[in-house]
């Protein structure tokens, strides 16, 4: 069974882009989350969606955008970027159905770098 | 809200001893539990995971975690310590909340092992 599969792997952009990440979740999986990582704050959480739907968001402002289309596939997207929008950004995917017990199945992450 | 807390930011260890990562929950009820473990430019692979019942759980690559409600704590321990055991690793809590999925990871703890 593939995993998830995050492209591209690397990212070069510079100030006032914008840019889309996108991620293939495991077959079968509806869930879909995205994650930033940066050194400076950890793991944290972007949003989720499922079914297409966005069900629970993280606290970033509203530059950070995302998707999900029918077949679970989901994009995120990312406006006006800022230097400090350099970070690895991870999708992560699950079975769903909203129970906090679903373990998430990460990707490599997209590697963003802005100039 | 919960949260997650990881002590340490770094341990080291000499390979071949027993190691033990601390984690401390704040939540409520019972939460659902995970480690996660990254290696350096991967995503995170899940180690193993608690959601009720015997309270030592078993895991991947030979760790195992005791979850004890009265100390609020999830530590994950191996007994003997390989080299390829270096990399980060993170704690969770997984919580529904309205019938969505809320994920909070702790900041990491970065093992190193010397030889």
């Amino acid at each position: 069974k593939a995993g998830v599969t995050q492209t591209p792997r690397y990212l070069i952009k510079t100030r006032g882009q914008q840019v889309t990440l996108s991620c293939s979740p495991i077959s079968g999986h509806r869930s879909v989350s995205w994650y930033q990582q940066t050194p400076g704050q950890g793991l944290q959480f972007l949003f989720e969606y499922f079914s297409e739907t966005q069900r629970n968001k993280g606290n970033f402002p509203g530059r950070f955008s995302g998707r999900q289309f029918s077949n679970s596939r989901s994009e995120m997207n990312v406006s006006t970027l800022e230097l400090g929008d350099s970070a690895l950004y991870l999708c992560a995917s699950s079975s769903g159905g909203g129970g906090g017990n679903q373990p998430q199945h990460f990707g490599d992450g997209t590697r963003l770098s802005i100039l | 809200a919960q949260s997650v807390t990881q002590p340490d930011i770094h341990i080291t260890v000499s390979e071949g001893a027993s190691l033990e990562l601390r984690c401390n929950y704040s939540y409520g009820a019972t939460p659902y539990l995970f480690w996660y473990v990254q290696s350096p430019g991967q995503g995170l692979q899940l180690l193993l995971k608690y959601f009720s019942g015997d309270t030592l759980v078993q895991g991947i690559k030979g760790f195992e975690a005791e979850f004890k409600r009265s100390q609020s704590s999830f530590n994950l321990r191996k007994p003997s310590v390989h080299w390829s055991d270096a990399a980060e690793y993170f704690c969770a809590v997984g919580v529904t909340s309205g019938g969505s999925y809320i994920p909070t990871f702790g900041r990491g703890t970065s093992l190193i092992v010397h030889p």
